[in-house]
């Protein structure tokens, strides 16, 4: 299947401080990224849908200001936690969609914000 | 709104058969698919099923999907200790890009 890389598997930061975390398609086109929120022993909450070139339609409850997300091109989706509290920590994935109907993930993101 | 269910636990003996069921709401899902995620890793597409099909079969995995019922079922053949993970259920419409998941099975297997 396709590949979508995801961007750093882990990171610990201080309690204030921006997070950046990176999702790439490395063999496809992603017209479509999709940011999920993963708590421990629960399922994925979407957070975010990104089309390419476009704002993102964040889901209800999600601060679009604190979650700044960025799809500048077809490989290339950025998420964002700006001023991260402990409450932010948490597995955060993305997934890519291209022509293909199916979705690919990236292998998570673990934040923990100290 | 869309919902997708399913158990929370499931628990198997090595090389039999496991059986994970799926219930959702939409009506007009489109696509149903089945990811396993393994412990700290991201989710795994394991197979996928269009809505006007009722079984498809890729080796150790068979789904069976009952649309009258909202009904989606994994089924894998000669279960392995490798298979123990997380099981989510999640569907799709064709008029909406985001896919929903169900809150994940987990699948134990026992000796």
């Amino acid at each position: 299947g396709a590949v979508v890389s995801q961007h750093p598997s882990w990171v610990i930061c201080k309690s204030g401080t921006s997070v950046k975390i990176e999702c790439r398609s490395l063999d496809f086109q992603a017209t479509t990224m999709f940011w999920y929120r993963q708590f421990p022993k629960q399922s994925l909450m979407l957070m975010a849908t990104s089309n390419e070139g476009s704002k993102a339609t964040y889901e209800q409850g999600v601060e679009k200001d604190k979650f700044l997300i960025n799809h500048a091109s077809l490989t290339l989706s950025t998420l964002t936690v700006t001023s991260a509290h402990p409450e932010d920590s948490s597995f955060y994935i993305c997934s890519a969609s291209g022509e293909l109907t199916e979705a690919f993930f990236g292998q998570g993101t673990r934040l923990t914000v100290v | 709104g869309e919902d997708v269910e399913q158990s929370l636990f499931l628990s198997v003996r090595e090389g039999d058969s496991s059986v994970i069921n799926c219930t959702y709401t939409d009506s007009s899902s489109t696509y149903l698919y089945w990811y396993k995620q393994e412990p700290g890793a991201g989710l795994q597409l394991l197979t996928y099923i269009f809505s006007n099909m009722d079984m498809k079969q890729d080796q150790r995995l068979t789904v069976l999907l009952n649309k009258k019922d909202k009904h989606l079922s994994l089924r894998i053949a000669d279960t392995q200790t490798g298979d123990s993970a997380i099981y989510f259920c999640a569907e799709k419409n064709s008029s909406a890009s985001k896919i929903i998941f169900g809150s994940g099975t987990r699948l134990s297997i026992r000796p």
